[in-house]
């Protein structure tokens, strides 16, 4: 199976709090798992990645974490900003279908001033 | 740096119409990609490729056609329109193996009268 399910659908946080965004994945051959976001009108482009040798990846307020056992990630976004405010997709690749790219559903986020 | 072109921006098309979308990238990627992002959804993969002449098919593939008669390019038919679709068309491009960043296109947008 190779689908990818994120959740929430939709996340409202205010300024300054954490935002916390999951998938999990079933294909257990899948190495690479990116994060990318899509602002109203443009084309997603590529936020943060991790593969499974690391179980944390850190950029600036963005953390991925990574749960191989229960084949889980997650994105933190920290002191979130209403700049932040936009779609976000999770997606995982690699493994028996090596070209192949799986993405998630998506998460809309809404940061409040 | 680099860039991916698509063409048309905007598609409009009668029921059954065959329609033709480019895209044309510089980067000196293998592989590139062909999504459909419905409004409000996520990005569900209609044909890949991974090679000069390559084609691999999605989950979304029927109803399409894709040809990459060159590196640099990648088009996409829709075999016959349906009346009323809406749809996001976007165009990606990696490096290689689906373990790197895609890079997208602008998106063409189709209306189906």
């Amino acid at each position: 199976q190779q689908q990818v399910r994120q959740s929430p659908q939709s996340l409202t946080v205010w300024e300054g709090e954490t935002a916390i965004l999951n998938c999990s994945y079933e294909d257990s051959t899948f190495d690479y798992f990116p994060w990318y976001h899509q602002f109203p009108g443009e084309s997603p482009a590529l936020l943060i990645a991790i593969r499974p040798v690391s179980n944390k990846k850190e950029d600036g307020r963005f953390t991925i974490f990574f749960n191989k056992r229960e084949k889980k990630f997650s994105l933190h976004i920290a002191d979130s900003q209403p700049g932040d405010s936009a779609t976000y997709f999770c997606a995982a690749s690699g493994g028996s279908n090596t070209n192949k790219v799986v993405f998630g559903t998506g998460t809309r986020l809404q940061v409040l001033p | 740096g680099g860039i991916i072109t698509q063409t048309p921006k905007f598609l409009i098309g009668q029921e059954g119409q065959k329609l033709t979308l480019k895209c044309q990238q510089n980067f000196n990627h293998d592989t590139m990609y062909w999504y459909r992002q419905d409004s409000g959804k996520g990005l569900r993969l209609i044909y890949y490729s991974i090679t000069e002449n390559d084609l691999q098919k999605g989950d979304l593939s029927e109803g399409y056609d894709a040809s990459r008669e060159k590196k640099s390019s990648f088009s996409l038919t829709v075999t016959s329109a349906q009346k009323n679709e809406m749809a996001v068309f976007l165009c990606a491009s990696s490096p290689g193996q689906s373990s790197y960043e895609q890079y997208f296109g602008p998106g063409t947008r189709l209306t189906v009268l």
